[in-house]
């Protein structure tokens, strides 16, 4: 069955980067996408960036431009996300999913999301 | 701030008819992609709920179902049960920011 499984909770101090994971297993890796979703405490869902299975070409949210990166291992079918220059705004649930949103099957399996905490 | 706009709450009793709209515009809703809809169980990751505007994956009960019209969609629960109680979005694809947005969410209590 497919699966997605991330990495820990991080915490980390403003201005530092962080990193998470996402290995996946059940299926051809490279035959989808994979997109970032985060969730701050209490908020509503935000679409972070996505990365083509198909070329590796990445799309990022206006918002994050310059600052989160999507990349991947498919030696390891793992996908991962890193965001910089951290703020404390950027304290969210961070997810993964198969999927790029506007692709016609939408996000079909998610990560128990990774809890990043930004604190000085 | 969204470009989708979903209402903030809705309820309903058991067995009961509920649905959530979700209004856009030309670039995303009223755009050649499909919307899609998600449930968020408290604690819990979101789940597919419909893509593709009417489809439902398989293991999603036929009381959920999804439509589409201009630039609004909608996502209908038809015999509400105590265990759709949850968080509910929906997503598109906006070709004017030339990336995916979600919906404010909408927030489903069963009376």
């Amino acid at each position: 069955q497919v699966q997605l499984v991330q990495s820990g909770g991080e915490v980390k101090k403003p201005g530092a980067s962080v990193k998470v994971s996402c290995k996946a297993s059940g299926y051809t890796f490279n035959n989808y996408d994979i997109s970032w979703v985060r969730q701050a405490p209490g908020q509503g869902l935000e679409w972070m960036g996505w990365l083509s299975g198909y070329n590796g070409n990445t799309n990022y949210a206006q918002k994050l431009q310059g600052r989160v990166t999507v990349t991947t291992d498919t030696s390891t079918s793992t996908a991962y996300m890193e965001l910089r220059s951290l703020r404390s705004d950027d304290t969210a649930l961070y997810y993964c999913a198969r999927g790029s949103g506007s692709s016609p099957q939408g996000l079909d399996y998610w990560g128990q999301g990774t809890l990043v905490t930004v604190s000085s | 701030q969204s470009v989708l706009t979903q209402p903030p709450s809705v309820s309903g009793a058991p067995g009961q008819r509920v649905t959530i709209s979700c209004t856009g515009s030309s670039s995303n809703i009223g755009a050649p992609y499909g919307v899609h809809w998600y449930q968020q169980l408290p604690g819990t990751a979101p789940k597919r709920l419909i893509y593709s505007n009417t489809n439902r994956p398989s293991g999603v009960p036929d009381r959920f179902s999804g439509s589409k019209s201009g630039t609004s969609a909608s996502l209908a629960i038809t015999g509400l049960q105590a265990e759709d109680e949850a968080d509910y979005y929906c997503q598109a694809y906006d070709t004017s920011l030339g990336e995916n947005v979600f919906g404010t969410g909408t927030k489903v209590t069963v009376l």
